[in-house]
């Protein structure tokens, strides 16, 4: 079955530690985001990336960085540079062929900093 | 830019009774709509979508939206609600060409059913 993987689903960090949220998908879909959630404020770009080795900071990339080596694997690194890490974090990945095309989400990963 | 309003951060309804989810967007350029649907602790499932053509949108689990452009709004309902229908609704907008297909989403709507 084709569809996104996000791994671990949940994680525990501390504090003054880069850590690094695994993103695979098998839908050939050439494009890739990565969102933040917290309570009540909806979903927050972070970085996406449109084709392989290319990416684009979004709202919220301060304290974040990916990479795109590969078409079906976008990892995103929250660094100690964040400042409040803790939150929801969801993958999603589209096919560009119409620009209207949804986006497909992964199952998320849950990030707490101790 | 682009931006979405969701109307109500908590709605509860009795089983049976009609869903109502309120969204209204802005949009410099015609606007791609569509509606999602989390439950606790899992991502996001695409509800419907409005591209172009027919303004009402039907979509799974007997939802549907109606498209008005002159009011901005893309309203989620159900005529019926069932106990399953507990979650978070997310209504999101993107532009309608490529290198402005970004979501917009809103702040979302958690949806309590009364038995």
């Amino acid at each position: 079955d084709g569809g996104i993987t996000q791994s671990p689903k949940y994680l525990f960090r501390k504090e003054g530690q880069n850590v690094t949220l695994s993103c695979e998908q098998n839908l050939n879909h050439d494009a890739m985001y990565w969102y933040r959630q917290d309570p009540g404020q909806g979903l927050r770009l972070i970085y996406y990336s449109q084709i392989v080795n290319d990416f684009q900071k979004g709202d919220i990339a301060e304290g974040y960085s990916v990479s795109r080596e590969k078409k079906e694997s976008f990892p995103l690194t929250v660094t100690s540079a964040q400042k409040n890490p803790t939150a929801f974090y969801l993958c999603a990945s589209k096919a560009r062929d119409r620009v209207y095309n949804e986006q497909f989400f992964g199952p998320g990963t849950r990030l707490t900093v101790l | 830019a682009q931006s979405v309003t969701q109307l109500g951060s908590h709605v509860s309804v009795s089983e049976g009774a009609l869903v109502l989810l309120r969204c209204n967007y802005s949009s410099s350029v015609p606007p791609y709509l569509f509606w999602y649907v989390q439950y606790p602790n899992q991502g996001l499932q695409l509800l419907l979508k409005y591209t172009t053509g027919a303004t009402l949108v039907k979509g799974i689990n007997g939802f549907e939206a109606e498209f008005k452009k002159s009011e901005t709004s893309f309203h989620l309902t159900k005529p019926s609600a069932h106990m399953s229908d507990a979650a978070e609704y997310f209504c999101a907008v993107s532009g309608s060409n490529f290198g402005n297909e970004k979501l917009t989403f809103g702040t979302g709507t958690r949806l309590t059913i009364i038995p």
